[in-house]
Order: C-alpha cells, then structure tokens, then sequence
C-alpha cells in the first residue's frame, strides 16, 4: 500500500521569500508518480506540479519545484518567491505509474504568506 | 477548455433525504474518480471508473452510497438515505489512458446532511 507523510501541519514564510513543503512517501511499486495540489480557501484542487519516478531531472513549473530525492523517498515542493496568492493548503499525493489509478493524498500542510 | 463540471456546488438536505450529486468529465477523459474530503479522514477515494465502467468501489463506505456512469460525459453519485456523517466536500476528477497524466478535479460539491 502507499503512504503519504506531510509532517508540517502549517506554516508560515514571508512574501518574496522561497519556502519548503515537505513530503515524503511509502511504496514498493516500482515506478509511481508524485504529484502536488494546491487547495486555497475557496475549496478548488489545482495540480500545480508532477514528478514521475525515473524521471531524471526534478520537475519545475514556474515558481514550483519540485525536489525528488528518490533514495530518501522524499518530495519536498519549493515555492519560490512567495506571494499572498499563494496562502492555501497544500497536497501531495502520489499513484503508481502516473495518473491512471486513484491517488492516495497526504493530510497536507496550509503555507500562510505574510506581507 | 471546460473543466470538470460538478452540480450542485452546494447541498444542504436532512437526514433520510435522497441526494443526487453530479459530474461531467473533461472531453475526451476516460477515467473518472470520485473523492471526498473530511476534517477526519482527509480526501480518499470512493469509485472509478474506467470507460464508464467502475474499477474499484471500495472506498463506498456502505449500501447507502451508489455511483452511474451511464456515458462518458456523466456520472452521478448517490446518497440514500442520507445521515449527518455524510457531511463533506465531494470532488469529482477526471484524466485520460497515458503514463503520467494528470488528474483534474471539479470545483466539489459542499454538501451538509443536518
């Protein structure tokens, strides 16, 4: 069975400052895609950025990185400079090999920008 | 391009009441999830469908939940009766056959049995 751990319930980073979301997983499936979700107050779940298990290089989607370290079952999304936008609770969720299966999600982490 | 479509956006209905919630997929799209999201549980699945045919009901919590796919532009969700415990935001996804391809989701639907 797979597993999501997001052990930051919430926090806190000022605007223009990069911050770190932290997530990592547990599968013995041999391939997997990682994915991240943003879900701000108005309820919505936007897919902001994927990763899939061999892929080479770490995923990037304009101000979202996404930083996959494979042998430490680790991955970690990096906003960089951070907007009041961006105040939401964050997701990350996995499925084995990519979107076609249903995605087991984490308890998420809720980021507060601060002006 | 349309999104997913969900109707209603918000429910509220009293116990015993039957409640219909709604879904149309992504054109083109030939899976679609159902999810919904508690303060206790957090988001798990309920059913998906794969051209219109349910693959994995397990997450229905009970014979009070069913779910239709009657085409590939729509399915529905059922709840009957319904009871406060169902309380809960359901979010209906959408994505197509292909490695590494990404899940949509509708906007939800609120829904509060009082």
């Amino acid at each position: 069975a797979q597993k999501i751990t997001q052990t930051q319930p919430g926090m806190f980073v000022q605007e223009k400052e990069a911050v770190t979301l932290d997530c990592t997983y547990d599968t013995s499936d041999p391939s997997y895609g990682l994915f991240w979700y943003k879900q701000p107050s108005s309820g919505e779940m936007i897919f902001l950025i994927y990763q899939g298990s061999y892929d080479q290089q770490n995923a990037t989607e304009g101000r979202y990185s996404l930083n996959f370290q494979k042998a430490r079952k680790s991955a970690n999304l990096v906003i960089s400079a951070s907007q009041l936008g961006d105040s939401a609770m964050y997701f990350c969720a996995m499925t084995p090999e990519g979107g076609n299966t249903p995605l087991v999600f984490g308890k998420g982490t809720r980021l507060s920008v601060i002006a | 391009d349309a999104g997913v479509i969900q109707s209603p956006r918000h429910e509220v209905t009293e116990m015993g009441q039957e409640v219909t919630l709604r879904c149309k997929p992504i054109s083109g799209h030939d899976y679609l999830f159902w999810y919904r999201q508690t303060m206790m549980r957090g988001l798990e699945l309920l059913i998906y469908f794969n051209n219109n045919v349910p693959i994995d009901d397990s997450g229905m919590p009970e014979d009070r939940f069913s779910a239709k796919m009657p085409n590939a532009s729509f399915s529905t969700l059922k709840i009957q009766p319904s009871e406060p415990r169902d309380s809960a935001v359901y979010f209906c996804a959408s994505t197509r056959t292909g490695l590494q391809e990404t899940q949509y989701f509708g906007p939800g639907t609120r829904l509060l049995v009082l």
